[in-house]
């Protein structure tokens, strides 16, 4: 089966600095998304990465805060800009090979710690 | 929007039982899977499922539609079993994929 690899898988970070994850998947994908999985609690959706265009943002994400870059089928990038300690969270890229969402794949996510 | 509600929170069980999870929508759904979370946060996709009954081994789940609830059953469960199973459903008025808040499950050795 495909590989998705998503980096860093943690990082500690001072508030008010900004944290770039990358997300590299073996074979082209139809779709690229991008979770947020605050302690304790269940994913949420930030925003579906468009390939070539601006991503897709859920309500209550802004591209400002949460600038993401698709350039290719196998590639995206997540950027957690100007961060403070409740973005603390674990980001998760996940993917889907068919043309709607039928099975959905997850990278194995970044534990993100901002003091 | 949809409202996914998985039962029970938390769940402990002694290595070779068996166990039952749920998940209740609200809305009529036109895709619904099931992941398993790993106690390292990997999630594992078990089953895409909007209808009817699957088995994987020790797994099964089966989903009614027409009445807005799917189970998932592990049997002889084992210590590696342990984590957080998710239920995520798509509306058929949607297009994003909406979690349930898990079921936290500890198989005790």
């Amino acid at each position: 089966s495909a590989v998705i690899s998503q980096k860093p898988s943690r990082d500690i970070c001072q508030r008010g600095t900004s944290l770039t994850i990358q997300c590299q998947v073996d074979s082209q994908v139809t779709m690229m998304f991008w979770y947020r999985q605050q302690p304790g609690q269940s994913l949420t959706l930030i925003a579906t990465a468009n390939q070539g265009s601006e991503a897709t943002y859920e309500s209550g994400f802004v591209i400002d805060k949460f600038p993401i870059s698709r350039p290719n089928l196998t590639f995206s990038t997540l950027t957690v800009s100007n961060m403070s300690p409740e973005d603390s969270s674990i980001y998760l890229c996940s993917v889907t090979w068919t043309g709607g969402i039928e099975k959905l794949f997850f990278g194995s996510g970044t534990q993100l710690s901002v003091l | 929007g949809i409202q996914v509600e998985q039962s029970p929170p938390d769940l402990i069980l002694q290595e070779g039982a068996n166990s039952t999870l749920r998940c209740n929508f609200s809305d009529s759904v036109n895709n619904l899977q099931w992941f398993h979370q790993n106690p390292w946060g990997q999630l594992i996709n078990l089953f895409y499922i909007p209808s009817g009954t699957k088995q994987n081994g020790r797994l099964s789940a089966t989903t009614v539609a027409t009445e807005r609830y799917s189970l998932l059953y592990i049997s002889s469960s084992q210590t590696t079993d342990s984590g957080v199973y998710f239920c995520a459903v798509i509306y058929n008025a949607g297009n994003m994929l909406t979690f349930g808040g898990g079921t936290r499950l500890m198989v005790k050795p």
